[in-house]
């Protein structure tokens, strides 16, 4: 049962474009949201989150979106950098609300930026 | 600093035999997971430890997989009778209190598990 859901395996953007990865969720509990990033042969590192009482965080080229009405969330990177292309994970926790303390994860979008 | 080690990067091991896994976490961070990640997937939770103890194993497929981390740092994730079914990606991640809105969690590059 998939708490997380990417829908998008995979999406290519042109150099200097934004992109957009898209996240859906379905436990309402869901209070607290991630965003990873996944090079080939290593760990995700740690992007960007947003809290469930804000529905925007920016942090340079990337902007979070939280629409808590529609259990949806996105990640903007504008202008996308050849650099930028990865695997994108989203991930969610209810910590606020049950005190567990892992993430669940969705099953990642895949972003080429071409140069 | 040092990020979270993960060793070995690769392992290769027979059906029904027993493999450690060892993860070294970022100096001065409490929280440790780990995390099992299958083809084609996102990580899926195995089990979180603050300090010494084990704070919640729910993630834990069932009675072969084990983890300690007796002194509260380093952490052996252990799998006893492997099945071809346990081969996957094993990350560890450490934060500094616990995944929370300060406290994201760093992952290691994960140790790559194959039971042939």
């Amino acid at each position: 049962d998939q708490q997380v859901k990417q829908n998008s395996p995979s999406l290519s953007v042109q150099e200097g474009r934004i992109s957009i990865l898209n996240c859906d969720y379905t436990n309402s509990m869901f209070d607290y949201f991630l965003w990873y990033k996944k090079y080939p042969a290593e760990g995700p590192t740690f992007l960007i989150s947003i809290s469930s009482i804000k529905d925007k965080n920016e942090d340079g080229r990337f902007t979070v979106f939280l629409n808590k009405s529609a259990k949806h969330l996105s990640l903007h990177i504008v202008p996308s950098q050849p650099g930028d292309s990865a695997v994108y994970f989203c991930a969610a926790s209810a910590i606020g609300q049950t005190g567990a303390n892992n993430l669940f994860f969705g099953t990642g979008t895949r972003l080429t930026v071409i140069p | 600093g040092a990020g979270v080690s993960q060793t070995p990067s690769n392992k290769v091991t027979e059906k029904g035999k027993y493999v450690e896994l060892r993860c070294d976490p970022i100096s001065g961070h409490t929280a440790l997971y780990w995390y099992r990640q299958s083809l084609g997937q996102g990580p899926e939770f195995l089990i979180y430890f603050q300090g010494t103890g084990a704070a919640d194993d729910s993630g834990l497929p069932n009675d072969r997989f084990f983890a300690v981390r007796p002194e509260g740092s380093v952490s052996t994730l252990k799998i006893q009778r492997t099945e071809r079914g346990d081969s996957a990606v094993y990350l560890c991640a450490s934060s500094q209190q616990g995944n929370g809105w300060n406290s994201p969690l760093h992952f290691g590059n994960g140790t790559r598990l194959t039971v042939t």
